[in-house]
């Protein structure tokens, strides 16, 4: 079965730095690709964006574009998220989720990471 | 391209036909998503296209729409339907979700 399963929750300090993995199986991983979608404590959902895991493509959210990197790691089957310049507005659950073929929908999530910014 | 969802809340007792509607700041075709979130879980994809089905997801919901309006229906409404429903549009990026409808008792 379809799994993704995400790296533990974290604390971090203003102006630091988190890495957040999302680890699939069940599938084949680089036919589907992977977003990252954030949700603020009792906010809703945000896209921060989207990666091919065919070539590396990226596209982010203007929000975030200049502090972070989306990555995937193909031969572990693992896609990443890195935030830099951490800001206390950051402080959200971050979810990755697998992109259907057909378009930009979002088929299986997953658990979610909480991310705290707190000094 | 802003999506705007109404109402930000409903509430409806079992059994009820419950009616969201999701409205894009521009035409996205069918290219529109509805979502169903309960506290603590990550969303759940309901709709795609516009108005398919996801597979497994029961037939009471529907979906309808084209251009810039859209609508999420439960035909009859279940205790397990209670929750937060989101639209998404996947015409272009950046990517983006209506801010929410709840669906409460």
């Amino acid at each position: 079965q379809v799994q993704l399963v995400q790296s533990g929750g974290e604390v971090k300090k203003p102006g630091a730095s988190v890495k957040v993995s999302c680890k699939a199986s069940g599938y084949t991983f680089s036919n589907y690709d992977i977003n990252w979608v954030r949700q603020a404590p009792g906010q809703g959902l945000e896209w921060m964006g989207w990666i091919s895991t065919h070539n590396g493509n990226t596209n982010y959210a203007q929000k975030v574009y200049d502090r972070v990197t989306m990555t995937t790691d193909t031969s572990t089957s693992t896609a990443y998220m890195e935030l830099r310049s951490l800001r206390s507005d950051d402080t959200a659950v971050y979810y990755c989720a697998r992109g259907l073929v057909s378009g930009f929908y979002f088929d299986y999530w997953g658990q979610g990471t909480l991310v705290t910014v707190s000094s | 391209i802003q999506m705007t969802q109404s109402p930000s809340s409903v509430s409806a007792s079992v059994g009820d036909r419950v009616t969201i509607t999701c409205r894009a700041s521009q035409g996205i075709s069918s290219w529109l998503a509805w979502y169903q979130q309960k506290p603590g879980k990550a969303p759940k994809l309901l709709i795609y296209a516009a108005s398919s089905l996801q597979s497994g997801v029961p037939s009471r919901f529907s979906g309808s729409g084209s251009g810039t309006d859209f609508t999420l229906t439960i035909s009859s409404l279940q205790p397990e339907d209670f929750a937060t429903y989101y639209c998404q549009q996947a015409d272009s990026f950046p990517l983006t979700f209506g801010g929410g409808t709840k669906v409460e008792i």
